[in-house]
């Protein structure tokens, strides 16, 4: 089976820092994995996806995301948080058709 | 990519009534699903729903509560029925779109609030 684990509910940063949100995935075969972005009062907004390609991904908004076999990891960075990243991210694993979310990271930024 | 929209984007409902949410993509696309999000938290697969068969439901989550319709490729609506304040959610739907096909896509969501 496969199900994915988001580190910290709540992630706070200062503008202009880095972003580092955990995702960590439990998976008998190569995944393909997502994060998502949610602002306030929104839908979801896909980020990043990795699907077995290039293990260092890039994203919208200078979002990047590199999936680590050895650690079952796909953590999610922002060299320098901005103010519009607050938001609710979630990380996804696919399995077979269904996507399986994680308990999502709300993340502030301070001026 | 796929453009999703959702109807109502929002509703008040009384406790007993029931909602139907409609969905529209821009594409033709074989497999749509609808989510839940209560409030403060992830987000929950209801059903899934292709054209021309029944959805197939996740457990937790029944065919008399939450009836689908899919009549064709770009639509397909859910309906939350006999409503309880705890049916008090965000519902999505979802599309899975683009060669090859891996990526899903997610309308704007209805914020329904039973009372």
């Amino acid at each position: 089976a496969q199900s994915v684990t988001q580190l910290g509910s709540h992630v706070s940063v200062s503008e202009g820092a880095l972003v580092l949100l955990r995702c960590n995935y439990s998976s008998s075969v190569p995944p393909y994995l997502f994060w998502y972005v949610q602002y306030p009062n929104q839908g979801l907004q896909l980020l990043l996806k990795y699907t077995s390609a290039a293990t260092l991904v890039k994203g919208i908004n200078g979002f990047e995301a590199e999936f680590k076999k050895s650690e079952t990891s796909f953590h999610l960075t922002k060299p320098s948080a901005h103010m519009s990243d607050a938001a609710e991210y979630f990380c996804a694993v696919r399995l077979g058709n269904k996507l399986i979310f994680g308990t999502g990271t709300l993340l502030a930024v301070q001026p | 990519s796929a453009v999703i929209s959702q109807k109502p984007s929002r509703d008040i409902c009384q406790r007993g009534t029931s909602l139907t949410i409609q969905c529209q993509v821009d594409s033709q696309v074989t497999m749509m699903f609808w989510y839940r999000q209560q409030p403060g938290q992830s987000l929950t697969l209801i059903a899934t729903a292709n054209q021309g068969s029944e959805a197939t439901y996740e457990s937790g989550f029944v065919i008399d509560k939450f009836p689908i319709s899919r009549p064709n490729l770009t639509f397909s609506t859910l309906t939350v029925s006999n409503m309880s304040p705890e049916d008090s959610s965000i519902y999505l739907c979802s599309v899975r779109a683009g060669a090859p096909g891996v990526t899903q896509y997610f309308g704007p969501g209805t914020r329904l609030t039973v009372l």
